[in-house]
C-alpha cells in the first residue's frame, strides 16, 4: 500500500494563528481524506480532498475554517485557520486507491494555547 | 441513533482468551465494513475488512458480518497483551462515496 508522510507530526500554536498540514503519498491515489480526532473521541471526517477542484466538506466543517488543497494525485494540504483551543486535536490524512481500503498517515497532533 | 455504535469498554480479557468486539450500524444499505486498531498516541491501522455476509479469517482475527441484523464483529483468538488497544469499527454507507463513518471505538485490555 502507499506510504503516507504527514507533516508536521505535532505543533503547539497560538490562538488566532493558522497552520497548514501536508500529506504526501509515494504513489498516485484515487482519493484523499482529512479527519479530525478530538481528545478521547473517534474519528470525524472533515472533507474529501478532490484533485483539481474544491474539497467536499462534511456537515459542520466549512472551507473558511479548513481550507484544503489537492493540486495532484499525491499531495494535499489542510489548513486550520484562526485557531482556538477547541481546535486542539489530532488531524489525520487518509488515502484510498481503487478498491483498496483506506489507510492513514501518522497524524498531526495540534495543541492551541 | 448513531450511525455506527460500539460499546466503549474497556473489555478486559485474560491472555490466551478470545476477545469479541461488536459493532452495529444504522444504514441497511451499507456496503463495506472495516476494523481498525489504534494504539494510544498512534494513528489507526487497518486490521480487517469484510464485504459479504459470513466470516472472514486472517490469522488470529475473524470478522463476522450479518447484514440482516446490521451487525459486524471482530474476534481475536489467543489474545495477547500486545492486542491491548482501541478497536474502531468503520462503515462505508450507501451513497457514501467511499467515505467512512467511524464508531467511538472499544478499548480492549488483555491482561498477562
Amino acid at each position: 500500500s502507499a506510504v503516507i508522510s504527514q507533516k508536521p507530526s505535532r505543533d503547539i500554536c497560538q490562538r488566532g494563528t493558522s497552520l497548514t498540514i501536508q500529506c504526501q503519498v509515494d504513489s498516485q491515489v484515487t482519493m484523499m481524506f482529512w479527519y479530525r480526532q478530538q481528545p478521547g473521541q473517534s474519528l470525524t471526517l472533515i472533507a474529501t480532498a478532490n484533485q483539481g477542484s474544491e474539497a467536499t466538506y462534511e456537515s459542520g466543517f466549512v472551507i473558511d475554517k479548513f481550507p484544503i488543497s489537492r493540486p495532484n494525485l499525491t499531495f494535499s494540504t489542510l489548513t486550520v485557520s484562526n485557531m482556538s483551543p477547541e481546535d486542539s486535536s489530532i488531524y489525520l490524512c487518509s488515502v484510498k486507491d481503487g478498491d483498496q481500503p483506506q489507510h492513514f498517515g501518522d497524524g498531526t497532533r495540534l495543541s492551541i494555547l | 441513533q448513531k450511525e455506527v455504535e460500539q460499546n466503549s469498554g474497556p473489555l478486559s480479557v485474560p491472555e490466551g482468551a478470545i476477545a469479541s468486539l461488536n459493532c452495529t450500524y444504522s444504514d441497511r444499505g451499507s456496503q463495506s465494513f472495516f476494523w481498525y486498531r489504534q494504539y494510544s498516541g498512534k494513528s489507526p491501522e487497518l486490521i480487517m475488512f469484510i464485504y459479504s455476509n459470513g466470516d472472514k479469517e486472517d490469522g488470529r482475527f475473524t470478522a463476522q458480518l450479518n447484514k440482516a441484523s446490521q451487525y459486524v464483529s471482530l474476534l481475536i483468538r489467543d489474545s495477547q497483551p500486545s492486542d491491548s488497544a482501541t478497536y474502531l469499527c468503520a462503515v462505508n454507507m450507501r451513497g457514501g462515496f467511499q467515505k467512512l463513518v467511524f464508531g467511538t471505538g472499544t478499548r480492549l485490555l488483555v491482561s498477562p
